[in-house]
């Protein structure tokens, strides 16, 4: 079974500075699709930044970039000079793979919560 | 362009009671997905709904069920109500529901069961 694991539960960064949201995955399928999406206190998600396991290069979107690691099964969110605005809850989320039958779901990790400082 | 719309926001509901979760897609998507999302936890996939089919379940009791309608809009129905539902759902759409497709979520019901 696929699974996420993301396991800081909070962090803090100070405003300016780049911050590192660590996510592991479980897959044994070679195909799938990993998603970064930010919860700000108001609950919708946001999505951020997208990497598919057969993508060549690290997935790059503004300030937000995805440290992919396929051997080691991990797709770190690194986003730069934060902002106080950042300030929210992180999710990583796997898309299963096309052999599942069930690629209209996401699998989330439990989050990592970011604090700015200003 | 809107977003994913739902409705209602809030909502208080007894234990035993039924409730209904509304859910409009962007204009064009064709996929409706709905997640259950505990507080301080991520949220759980229950359903996706694809041209009106219910293309795959979670893993959630027989009490929830969806429907998709001809204009692409979902409902996501709770019968019995228990305490354990309180909790924050989620709809979000795509095109189609597969492949590299973003979905994208809605605001969120905040559902509280007393």
């Amino acid at each position: 079974a696929q699974k996420i694991t993301q396991t800081q539960p909070g962090m803090f960064v100070q405003e300016k500075e780049a911050v590192t949201l660590d996510c592991t995955y479980d897959t044994s399928d070679p195909s799938y699709g990993l998603f970064w999406y930010k919860q700000p206190s108001s609950g919708e998600m946001i999505f951020l930044i997208y990497q598919g396991s057969y993508d060549q290069q690290n997935a790059t979107e503004g300030r937000y970039s995805l440290n992919f690691q396929k051997a080691r099964k991990s797709a770190n969110l690194v986003i730069s000079a934060s902002q106080l605005g950042d300030s929210a809850m992180y999710f990583c989320a796997m898309r299963p793979p096309i052999s599942s039958g069930n690629t209209g779901k996401l699998i989330f990790g439990q989050g990592t919560t970011l604090q700015v400082k200003p | 362009d809107a977003g994913v719309t739902q409705s209602p926001t809030h909502l208080i509901k007894t234990r035993g009671q039924h409730v209904t979760l509304r859910c409009s897609p962007i204009s064009g998507h064709k996929s409706v997905s709905w997640y259950q999302q505990v507080l301080g936890q991520g949220p759980q996939f229950i359903f996706q709904y694809y041209e009106k089919e219910e293309r795959g379940r979670g893993n959630f009791p027989d009490r929830f069920s969806a429907r998709q309608f001809p204009n692409y809009s979902s409902e996501l129905n709770v019968n019995a109500l228990l305490l354990g539902d309180s909790a924050l759902y989620l709809c979000a759409s795509s095109l189609v529901g597969e492949g590299r497709e973003t979905q994208y979520f809605g605001p969120g019901t905040r559902l509280l069961v007393l």
